[in-house]
């Protein structure tokens, strides 16, 4: 089956405390991504990967940090979380060029 | 820079009513533009898209024209249903380009 999966699901932590929010995907997808969800935002992009060892800013990066070293993980750190960062997240995948992205069931978290 | 404008939620019908979901946007060039829906407790989902102007993307009864004159897409269905309460985005990305940018969704309750 088809799926891009994260873990965890739910995370509570404390500020300062350095996490990582995996994220893999089976569908051979070059193109990866992270957004926030925050209510009356709608989602905005964190960080993006056209490929392997290729990452750029979204549009709203600070106090994140990405990698990716294999095609299938995308993982997203958060070196010194913040309040500010308490948020849904979600990673998706997809193609390129398009159009259809698959987006994992999401992380809370929340930093307190 | 792209943006898009959806209606202000809550939104709640009774069942089998009519549903139109407004959406407008502002890009650059010829965006493809896409709905998403995002159910409880899950990530989000494809519901249709639309490529070029005058298209008309349909799935699951909805249906949305991407009307280039108004920049809009709006999502309608004739017949709503109680599976249909979920949380619905409108989104679009650049020609040839991956990244998304969404509105700030509408939740969707459908009452018996």
């Amino acid at each position: 089956e088809a799926q891009v999966t994260q873990n965890p699901r739910y995370l509570i932590t404390v500020t300062g405390k350095k996490l990582t929010v995996t994220c893999s995907q089976n569908m051979n997808h070059e193109y990866m991504s992270w957004y926030r969800q925050d209510p009356g935002l709608g989602l905005r992009q964190i960080y993006y990967s056209m490929n392997v060892e290729v990452t750029d800013k979204g549009d709203v990066p600070e106090g994140y940090k990405v990698s990716r070293k294999e095609k299938r993980n995308f993982p997203l750190i958060l070196e010194s979380p913040s309040p500010n960062q308490t948020s849904l997240y979600f990673c998706a995948s997809s193609l390129p060029g398009g159009n259809k992205q698959y987006f994992g069931p999401g992380t809370r978290l929340t930093v307190t | 820079g792209n943006s898009v404008t959806q209606m202000e939620g809550p939104v709640t019908l009774s069942e089998e009513a009519f549903l139109t979901i407004n959406c407008t946007y502002t890009a650059t060039g010829y965006p493809s533009l896409f709905w998403y829906v995002q159910y409880p407790g899950e990530g989000l989902q494809l519901l249709l898209k639309a490529t070029k102007a005058d298209d008309k993307g349909s799935n699951k009864g909805f249906e949305a024209t991407y009307r280039k004159e108004t920049t809009s897409f709006h999502l309608e269905k004739g017949s709503v249903q109680v599976s249909d309460s979920a949380v619905y985005f409108c989104a679009l990305a650049g020609f040839g380009n991956e990244k998304l940018t969404f509105g700030t969704g509408t939740r969707l309750t459908i009452i018996p």
